[in-house]
Parts: structure tokens; C-alpha cells; sequence
């Protein structure tokens, strides 16, 4: 079965950086486009990352792009998000998550991890 | 940028009809999709482009939408239903996704 399984969740200072990887496995990783969705507690859903099946096409929002970049292994079926220049408004579960339809970048997600943790304090 | 509105709460008694809207500009032409999420967990998809119903997804949810307002619409209410859902859509113009901030069903 699909399983999505993030990691490098911790508490870092403002200002610095953090790399979260999502392991994936059960479907065919390099035919699906790939997300990171955050959720601040307490708050509601936040889209923060897109990256197509083949890694060429990537989409950020809006208050995390020139700060983060999202990267795949195809190969080692993992999927990144590098976080440079942390805010504490950075501070959410990050969630990794499957699109729904193969080759498509644009379609809903029809799995997600269980999430990691990233808390920006001093 | 697009915007999509969602009434923070909703509540409903067991066995009735929960109807949650989600306004947002041309979003029947868009295609809107909606998720849901228990307490603790993580979202699971339940109903996209407007209305179709994913592998598993009880019947008893459906989808809708007329004018600029797509709605979730769950028959013969359950506990279980108790959670937040969100509506989203891809922004074209932005080549962004957009979510809603969620309704709390709250079945009483």
C-alpha cells in the first residue's frame, strides 16, 4: 500500500535552516508529482510546495518562495523540501502528499504522510 | 489572489443532512476538491472536481455547486463525520493551490 513517511522534523532557531525528506513507497514514485502542505497549530491548511513527476516543474507559495526548495530522488524515491531562513511563522506540521493521477501536476492529493514537525523559536 | 470562503462551523444532529459551502469566484468552471480531517490526523480526500467520489468515500458524501459556490454535502450524518474540512482549487493564474480555512462539522 501507498506510504508516505516524513522525517527531519525539529525546533531550530530563526534564521536558520532545516531539510525534511519523505520517504516514499507502494506506487511509482517517479510517475507522480509531489506536494508539501502545511498546517501551523491549531490553524488550517497551507499549500507550500509542488514539484512534477519528473522534478522539472516546480511551484512554491507565496510566503515560503526564494526561502524553500522543493527536490526529488527518483531513484531513491524520496522526496525534499530544503527551508532556508526560517521564520517563526514557519512553525507547522509538514505534511508530504501524493498527487492523485499519474504524469498530471495539477490534481488533487489522494494521500498524505503522517507529517513532521518544525517548531522556529529562539 | 483567489480567495475561497468557508463558514468556520456547522453543526447538525445525527442522521441529518450537513451542507458546507465554499465561495469562491467561477468555481464551478474551476473544479473545486474537498478534504477531510479528524482530530489528529491527516486529511483524506473525499470528493474532487466538484463531485466526483474517490475509491472508498461512503455515498453519503456528495458534491455540488451552483453560481460561485461549490458545497460538500454528507446525508444521514455520523459521529465519525465529526471533523474540519477544507475546499481547494488550483489557481490558474497564480499557478498556485488555494484552500479554504475549513468547517468544523460538529454533529451533536
Amino acid at each position: 500500500q501507498v506510504q508516505l513517511v516524513e522525517s527531519g522534523g525539529r525546533a531550530v532557531q530563526p534564521g536558520k535552516s532545516l531539510r525534511l525528506s519523505c520517504a516514499a513507497s507502494g506506487f511509482t514514485f517517479s510517475n507522480f508529482a509531489m506536494e508539501w502542505v502545511r498546517q501551523a497549530p491549531g490553524q488550517g491548511l497551507e499549500w507550500v510546495a509542488l514539484i512534477s513527476y519528473d522534478g522539472k516543474k516546480l511551484y512554491y507559495g507565496d510566503s515560503v518562495k526564494g526561502r524553500f526548495t522543493v527536490s526529488r530522488d527518483n531513484f531513491e524515491n524520496t522526496l525534499y523540501l530544503q527551508m532556508n531562513s526560517l521564520r517563526v511563522e514557519d512553525t507547522a506540521v509538514y505534511y508530504c502528499a501524493k498527487v492523485g493521477q499519474q504524469w498530471q501536476p495539477i490534481y488533487p492529493v489522494d494521500k498524505w504522510g503522517q507529517g513532521t514537525l518544525v517548531t522556529v523559536s529562539s | 489572489s483567489y480567495v475561497l470562503t468557508q463558514p468556520p462551523s456547522v453543526s447538525v444532529a445525527p442522521g441529518q443532512t450537513a451542507r458546507i459551502p465554499c465561495g469562491g469566484n467561477d468555481i464551478g468552471r474551476i473544479g473545486a476538491h474537498w478534504y477531510q480531517q479528524r482530530p489528529g490526523q491527516a486529511p483524506v480526500l473525499v470528493i474532487y472536481y466538484l463531485k466526483d467520489r474517490p475509491s472508498g468515500i461512503p455515498e453519503r458524501f456528495s458534491g455540488s455547486n451552483s453560481d460561485n459556490t461549490a458545497t460538500l454535502t454528507i446525508s444521514r450524518v455520523e459521529a465519525g463525520d465529526e471533523a474540519v474540512y477544507f475546499c481547494q482549487v488550483w489557481d490558474g493564474d497564480s499557478d498556485h493551490w488555494v484552500f479554504g480555512g475549513g468547517t468544523k462539522l460538529t454533529v451533536l
